[in-house]
């Protein structure tokens, strides 16, 4: 199993601004994926942070608006610039397990970070 | 991303077993089959997943059609805190096609009565 700590676990910021997520794993996992629930929603993918190079970035998404950085097999941060009301969501890291089974087996979840943009 | 269509919602009277049905009828052969719930105001936790067999753990069990075109969730004894959202998902199980990464479809919603 891997134990993800998110920070901040929420925050509110005004209009304008930009505000980075940090996601720190317990162990080294292979990948790390970055999701955005918005109010009463599912969640939806924003990327796949690769470690060493550029985030893969699902449709939508773009590396302006969702900066993100994985310096290490433990670490990973996202940004999310110039926010906006709509901006306004839970932000949410998982990672894969480790070992073998990494691109099939279970992915872990951390808490969130509720994200208030007035 | 291959599809999977879940209810919006269920009820289930508490102690009763649940089944939570899921259709993806275009599942290719390297997907594997992920459920996952999200209680209130916490992050999705993995319950399953299987290939092709039928799956037993210590939260749920899980039955797979024979052409893998749908398959159950089994909540043995519904308890109050399996009330939560139920993701039915199709995790590509590839290395070399961007695998590994969970599409979130709407899920279904339980809801446990007492």
């Amino acid at each position: 199993s891997a134990v993800i700590s998110q920070k901040p676990s929420r925050d509110i910021c005004q209009r304008g601004t930009s505000l980075t997520i940090q996601c720190q794993v317990d162990s080294q996992v292979t990948m790390m994926f970055w999701y955005r629930q918005q109010p009463g929603q599912s969640l939806t993918l924003i990327a796949t942070a690769n470690q060493g190079s550029e985030a893969t970035y699902e449709s939508g998404f773009v590396i302006d608006k969702f900066p993100i950085s994985r310096p290490n097999l433990t670490f990973s941060t996202l940004t999310v610039s110039n926010m906006s009301p709509e901006d306004s969501s839970i932000y949410l890291c998982s990672v894969t397990g480790t070992g073998n089974r990494w691109n099939t087996g279970e992915l872990f979840f951390g808490e969130g970070s509720r994200l208030t943009v007035l | 991303d291959a599809k999977t269509t879940q209810p919006n919602s269920m009820e289930s009277n508490e102690e009763e077993p649940v089944h939570l049905p899921c259709n993806h009828s275009t599942i290719s052969g390297t997907d594997y089959i992920h459920w996952y719930r999200q209680l209130p105001s916490q992050g999705p936790e993995y319950v399953i997943h299987g290939l092709t067999s039928n799956v037993n753990n210590r939260m749920a069990s899980l039955a797979i059609a024979e052409d893998r075109k749908s398959s159950t969730l089994i909540l043995h004894r519904a308890t109050l805190r399996d009330a939560a959202v139920y993701y039915c998902i199709l995790r590509d199980g590839s290395l070399y096609n961007q695998g590994g990464k969970l599409i979130f479809g709407q899920g279904t919603e339980l809801s446990v009565k007492p």
